[in-house]
């Protein structure tokens, strides 16, 4: 069965704390591996997509890691603003539909 | 990307009634469809809207509970009908400008039973 698992559930860093977050998947044919932040009362907003391991991809202080069983957000030197739940999700081949992780909620403290 | 609305924002329902959610998006899409998320939980997709046809629907979901329309390729609602508390939850919609790309997501609609 396809599955996606993320840790920790719940993360709390001091200000330009470096910390990683983790997705495990399980899935047939990883077409794609997404991440998103969600702050409360809203909407997921897109981040990054990866496709094959070893694939990179970075955006100010958040760099996306894949390899072939999971995948890791690292958040450099993390601001206050930072403080959001991250989604990750698996997209397996013959379908369109994502696989949810449960998220991680990060809180950084000033 | 995509920009996408959700209407109502948020709402409070009693028992037994049903609620109209809409989502407009502001250029034609792909894919359009429907996720529940109960509080503290992660997302569960409830249907794929499709334009001309009706909705494809996962396990646990039917079609009289939660009835979807797609009348074009900007636009969906979904209707939670005969609602009970368990159906307190965000509704979201999202969008796929193509299969097996990112998908983007509407703000939400937040709805409480009583």
């Amino acid at each position: 069965e396809d599955q996606v698992t993320q840790s920790p559930e719940a993360l709390r860093l001091q200000e330009g704390e470096s910390s990683s977050l983790n997705c495990s998947y399980t899935v047939s044919g990883l077409r794609g591996l997404f991440w998103y932040r969600q702050d409360p009362g809203k909407g997921p907003e897109f981040l990054f997509t990866l496709y094959s391991a070893g694939e990179e991809k970075e955006k100010e202080r958040l760099k996306a890691t894949l390899t072939k069983k999971e995948s890791f957000l690292h958040i450099t030197a993390p601001k206050p603003e930072d403080s959001a739940t991250y989604l990750c999700a698996a997209l397996a081949s013959g379908t369109y539909k994502y696989i949810f992780g449960t998220g991680t909620r990060l809180k950084v403290l000033a | 990307s995509a920009v996408i609305s959700q209407k109502p924002s948020r709402d409070i329902c009693q028992r037994g009634t049903s609620l109209t959610i809409q989502c407009q998006v502001d250029s034609q899409v792909t894919m359009m469809f429907w996720y529940r998320q109960q509080p503290g939980q992660s997302l569960t997709l409830i249907a794929t809207a499709n334009q001309g046809s009706e909705a494809t629907y996962e396990s646990g979901f039917v079609i009289d509970k939660f009835p979807i329309s797609r009348p074009n390729l900007t636009f969906s609602t979904l209707t939670v009908s005969n609602m009970s508390p368990e159906d307190s939850s965000i509704y979201l919609c999202s969008v796929g400008l193509s299969k097996g790309q990112e998908q983007y997501f509407g703000p939400g609609t937040r709805l409480t039973v009583t």
